[in-house]
């Protein structure tokens, strides 16, 4: 039970914003939001996390719903390296990540 | 910052053999995790290892058991193998105090004939 829902794929323009939006209604009150991203063939990529604020780093941007029910995770400018599968995780207790199918975003030129 | 590292890259093995993969864990993370990822599909966790002891574990056979060295360094062996072991085998390190925000590997990629 992978307890998020994710658009199955997405495009986006080269340099464009790409908003990935992910549903975690069932989502509890000390649950953290975690997105990864993993390109092809390679290992997931840990991107950013959060609880309740709005988060940013060098990579993405999350922004979490007042209601916690629902986030986006902002790619400000996309460029070709970012096309991969981006994950939205729910964290379970102990550290057990639990994927689900993920998006697959195509950034095109 | 030396990052995780996985040996070997790519491995073939045949039914009923038994296989051991290995994880270096990034530098300074106390925590690792193993999670096994079929084709097509998202990783699955199989386990969790701090302090040299198993610390939450997935819905995987007994078959599938691991270890943690000293150094934090860890192994994933899996006995009896079947066809349906044939995956992307990911390691993870983090700390335990951060335990959702891991860093992985590259991978090992077990074809099961």
């Amino acid at each position: 039970d992978a307890k998020t829902t994710q658009p199955t794929s997405m495009d986006c323009a080269e340099g464009r914003a790409a908003n990935l939006p992910c549903n975690h209604s069932t989502i509890s009150g000390n649950e953290y939001v975690y997105w990864y991203r993993q390109i092809h063939s390679q290992g997931p990529q840990y991107i950013i996390h959060g609880l309740k604020n709005n988060e940013t780093n060098e990579m993405a941007s999350l922004i979490i719903t007042e209601d916690r029910k629902s986030s986006t995770l902002i790619l400000p400018h996309a460029t070709l390296r970012d096309t991969a599968v981006y994950y939205c995780i729910v964290r379970v207790d102990g550290g057990k990540l639990i994927f689900g199918q993920g998006t697959e975003l195509s950034v095109k030129p | 910052e030396t990052g995780v590292t996985q040996s070997p890259t790519h491995l073939i093995k045949t039914r009923g053999q038994q296989v051991t993969l290995r994880c270096s864990s990034q530098s300074g993370h106390n925590t690792v995790s193993w999670y096994q990822q079929a084709l097509g599909q998202g990783p699955q966790f199989i386990f969790q290892y701090y302090r040299e002891e198993e610390n939450g574990r997935g819905n995987f056979p007994p078959r599938f058991s691991g270890l943690q060295f000293p150094n934090y360094s860890s192994e994933l062996n899996v006995n009896a193998l079947e066809l349906d072991a044939s995956a992307l085998y990911l390691c993870a390190s983090s700390f335990q105090d951060s335990p959702g925000e891991q860093y992985f590997g590259p991978g090992t990629r077990l074809t099961v004939t």
